[in-house]
């Protein structure tokens, strides 16, 4: 059973502060790596994507992958409270049609 | 920019009864896939489907589930006979060929199935 695991928080995190999600997956063989933000009734919303191991920044945003550990990061710099949500890591697997394996999220609070 | 869409947005069935989940996916996608997400749990995978037959499905997708591309711009999902736990967030998804090493999948908007 491939898993992908997160913490499911609540996060809190001060305005202006960096918030650090973390995701760990179980197959070794994943190459891509996903993470999507999730309003209250609302579809994934890709955010970021990386599949080599370092860091990726996308403005605020920085993805941090490391397949020795297996373990992928998202770090949010100045956080806002319209950052407020949950976050899904989601691993994409090599076979088939390549299904994305979500994470249960992390739900993160932005305090003003 | 070019999205997912999906229809109806909530759906409400008598258990028993058949309901067709529509999708709309990106128009130069290849590749279309449909997810659920019971209330309070994670997204999970149903099927896959490409060049007109799918090609991975999970052990929730069983006979009572199929899909179908009736036309070049429709993907639907038919669930033949609901029960109540099939009540979830249905997710349709496409991304585009296999050129890009990222390949992100696209969301649309989801309709929300409720059995009664």
């Amino acid at each position: 059973q491939k898993e992908v695991e997160q913490n499911s928080g609540p996060l809190s995190v001060p305005e202006g502060a960096i918030a650090s999600l973390n995701c760990t997956y179980s197959d070794r063989v994943s190459q891509s790596f996903f993470w999507y933000r999730q309003y209250s009734g609302k579809s994934p919303e890709l955010i970021m994507s990386i599949y080599s191991n370092g860091d990726k920044e996308d403005g605020r945003f920085t993805a941090q992958l490391n397949k020795a550990s297996q373990y992928v990061s998202l770090l949010i710099r100045d956080s806002q409270p319209s950052d407020s949500a949950t976050y899904l890591c989601a691993v994409r697997s090599n076979f088939g049609n390549e299904k994305l394996t979500f994470g249960t999220g992390t739900r993160l609070t932005i305090i003003p | 920019e070019p999205e997912v869409t999906q229809t109806p947005s909530h759906q409400v069935t008598q258990m028993g009864q058949e309901v067709i989940l529509r999708c709309v996916p990106i128009s130069n996608h290849l590749y279309f896939y449909w997810y659920r997400q019971i209330l309070g749990q994670k997204v999970e995978f149903l099927v896959s489907f490409y060049n007109n037959e799918i090609s991975e499905k999970s052990e929730i997708f069983d006979d009572q589930f199929s899909v179908e591309r009736p036309d070049g711009s429709n993907f639907t999902l038919k669930i033949r006979s609901t029960k109540l736990e099939d009540s979830a967030m249905y997710f349709c998804a496409s991304r585009g060929d296999r050129s890009s090493e990222d390949r992100p999948q696209h969301f649309g908007d989801g309709t929300r199935l409720s059995i009664l």
